[in-house]
């Protein structure tokens, strides 16, 4: 069936390193792609999305690279920062307007100092 | 500037009482959305609104009730709650021109 997954539930990286969080998707009919940010006892925050027509965005500190061939997506961020320590969720939208998105299960991020 | 807001933050009930939690937002956002998040589980659609008076079906929408008679306002209300429907839900808008939904703190609610 359709379903957004990710490869890692848990990462741990060094404060200043760079992180990847990497997302498989199953429906190609989805038309957007989404990385979500939720710190303990808050609800997400949008990061960053992406367009199925293209391979790679970039935000502050963050970029997002979609590759389509083999239905991966995944979200690099830069330069680490404690502020970085959170759950990222990657979801999909069929439609630009957010109706009815489809969220993977979650990555927990943690920085080491 | 209070954004999207939801009420109560903690909530414990009882099997089979009624619960409703309520969502409010002052972007006068065309969207609203009611999720759950349960572990292993992320977040799971239960029901969303694309204006007012009109309502859909999420993913989980079994067990749930919603309204919207005014733009602002999105509760949730679970008829005969049960002990599955123990999870953080969280109430969500966005304009539905782009991706970014604007998330509330959650409600965590548990059913003895």
């Amino acid at each position: 069936g359709e379903s957004v997954g990710l490869h890692l539930p848990t990462l741990s990286v060094q404060e200043g390193d760079n992180s990847i969080i990497n997302c498989a998707y199953s429906n190609s009919a989805s038309d957007y792609f989404i990385w979500y940010k939720q710190e303990s006892g808050k609800g997400p925050q949008f990061i960053i999305d992406i367009r199925s027509n293209m391979d790679k965005r970039q935000g502050q500190r963050v970029t997002v690279l979609l590759n389509k061939t083999v239905k991966h997506l995944s979200l690099q961020i830069a330069a680490t920062q404690p502020g970085d320590s959170a759950v990222y969720f990657c979801a999909e939208n069929k439609i630009q307007g957010a109706q009815k998105l489809v969220f993977g299960q979650g990555t927990r991020l943690t920085i080491n100092p | 500037d209070a954004g999207i807001t939801q009420s109560p933050r903690y909530k414990i009930t009882e099997t089979g009482r009624q619960v409703t939690l309520m969502c409010h937002q002052t972007w006068s956002h065309s969207y609203m959305f009611w999720y759950r998040q349960d572990l292993g589980h992320g977040l799971r659609l239960i029901y969303y609104s694309a204006a007012a008076d009109i309502t859909d079906k999420g993913e989980v929408p079994d067990g749930y009730v919603v309204s919207r008679s005014k733009t602002e306002n999105f509760p949730l209300t679970l008829e005969s709650a049960t002990r599955s429907q123990t999870s953080v839900y969280f109430c969500a808008s966005t304009t539905g021109l782009y991706n970014e939904q604007f998330f509330g703190p959650g409600t965590r609610l548990t059913v003895l």
